[in-house]
């Protein structure tokens, strides 16, 4: 089963709305990281969090963590266009080195 | 510099025949990951090496899969007796190391079996 389960799996916005999307997971961790897939081809890396991190940013992004519901959500203010992709979030399943991603929110953002 | 680099970006092969994919890590990245994404999923692991450590091949689905990482650099999977349901896209990604495990990832091979 995943470690990673996002929600929504699709998500469709105006182009200058927010739009969050969650990460639910099932064993301790080290980190969480999100990613951005464009066209089913290679992800790119957006942002980590550690497990002793409860929020980060990175520009438009806004990534929280909470370890006690094993839950984080990921945040893109003032969406655009160009942010239409596939978001991954990805666990260190039991603090491993095993990188467990799962299945992804699929993010429109009309112009 | 250079990315991680795949290749074929496509492949298209007939059931039974044997497939190799090539992947080119960026240089002086010891971690070397492969994974699966079948169409519309998430991403499948199937393999990780990390400098001459041994494999965790733990994610492999079958003993037709195999994989190795020669002088610690390139990385090739085999995919032997090819059947339908190994059709994906097959993802590369390499990092620094296992503990800083910040992803860079290829632009993947594409495998159609027919």
């Amino acid at each position: 089963s995943q470690q990673g389960e996002e929600d929504p799996q699709a998500l469709s916005i105006q182009e200058g709305e927010n739009a969050t999307m969650n990460c639910s997971y099932k064993t301790s961790i080290n980190n969480l990281q999100w990613y951005r897939q464009n066209s089913g081809r290679g992800l790119v890396h957006l942002i980590l969090i550690r497990s002793n991190e409860r929020e980060k940013h990175s520009g438009r992004l806004r990534v929280t963590l909470d370890t006690s519901k094993k839950s984080s959500s990921l945040l893109i203010t003032a969406s655009r266009a160009a942010d239409t992709a596939s978001y991954f979030c990805a666990t260190d399943a039991d603090g491993g080195f095993k990188t467990i991603f799962g299945a992804g929110t699929r993010l429109f953002v009309k112009a | 510099g250079a990315g991680v680099s795949q290749s074929p970006s496509n492949k298209v092969t007939e059931k039974g025949k044997d497939v190799e994919l090539r992947c080119d890590p960026i240089s002086g990245h010891t971690a070397l990951y492969w994974y699966r994404q079948s169409l519309g999923q998430g991403l499948e692991f199937l393999i990780y090496f990390q400098g001459n450590s041994a494999p965790d091949k733990s994610g492999l689905p079958s003993d037709r899969f195999s994989a190795e990482r020669t002088g610690g650099s390139v990385s090739t999977l085999t995919i032997q007796r090819t059947q339908q349901e190994d059709s994906a896209v097959y993802l590369c990604a390499s990092s620094l190391s296992l503990a800083k495990n910040i992803q860079y990832f290829g632009a993947g091979t594409r495998l159609s079996v027919l």
